[in-house]
């Protein structure tokens, strides 16, 4: 089965810092990856997925970049963090043939 | 309308007994259909997946409505530790959309 490495685990940022969120996938080749964020008191919202190297689907008009530079890395950046970019991160796989997805320890971030 | 919805509770139950929740989703091409636990400040882990026909794990049962679009979480005998939130998801091609969350709490 396959695990999710997330990283970091917290963080507290300044606005306009940029910020660099990593996850790397084990025990799947070509999974399909998912970044997700859940603010406070909110929902899991997706924000990017992936279903091959260098292919991103972005869902929701943002600050925010994705990146996938291998099968099993998945990168969340953003060159100016704001306030409203706090919450909780996700990183989620699944493999091509494979239905369900499955989760990272996910990060929280901070921003002040 | 959103795509996946539910009622957020909380649901405050005592020990031992059955409560059920229901989520609607919007889109009738939605392809298959999960329940996620979450414990506070931790991941979603996957709880079942929901088949066309019903199934049940323990003391959990999901039920599909394809017809009025809605799935639903039966937990009979409630435990102490089923205290979480249940998240609905709703698969759509290669993307899974999660509703808010309903909150149990279960109470001695």
């Amino acid at each position: 089965s396959q695990t999710i490495h997330q990283w970091p685990a917290t963080l507290v940022q300044p606005v306009g810092s940029p910020l660099s969120l990593e996850c790397t996938v084990e025990g799947t080749s070509n999974p399909n990856l998912y970044w997700y964020r859940q603010a406070a008191g909110r929902g899991l919202q997706l924000l990017f997925y992936s279903v091959g190297i260098g292919q991103i689907s972005s869902e929701v008009p943002q600050n925010l970049s994705a990146s996938r530079p291998q099968d099993r890395q998945f990168i969340l950046s953003s060159k100016k963090l704001l306030l409203s970019d706090s919450g909780f991160y996700l990183c989620a796989c699944s493999n091509t043939s494979g239905n369900t997805i499955y989760f990272g320890e996910g990060s929280w971030l901070t921003v002040v | 309308r959103k795509e996946v919805e539910q009622d957020p509770g909380p649901f405050n139950v005592p020990e031992g007994a059955t409560v059920a929740f229901n989520c609607t989703y919007s889109n009738s091409a939605s392809q298959s259909f999960f329940w996620y636990r979450q414990d506070c400040r931790k991941e979603p882990k996957l709880l079942m997946s929901v088949y066309s026909s019903g199934n049940e794990d323990g003391r959990f049962t999901a039920q599909l409505n394809r017809a009025s679009q809605y799935i639903s979480l039966l937990i009979r005998d409630s435990k102490l530790s089923d205290s979480a939130t249940y998240l609905c998801a709703v698969k759509e091609w290669d993307k899974l959309i999660f509703g808010t969350g309903t909150r149990l709490q279960v109470f001695p």
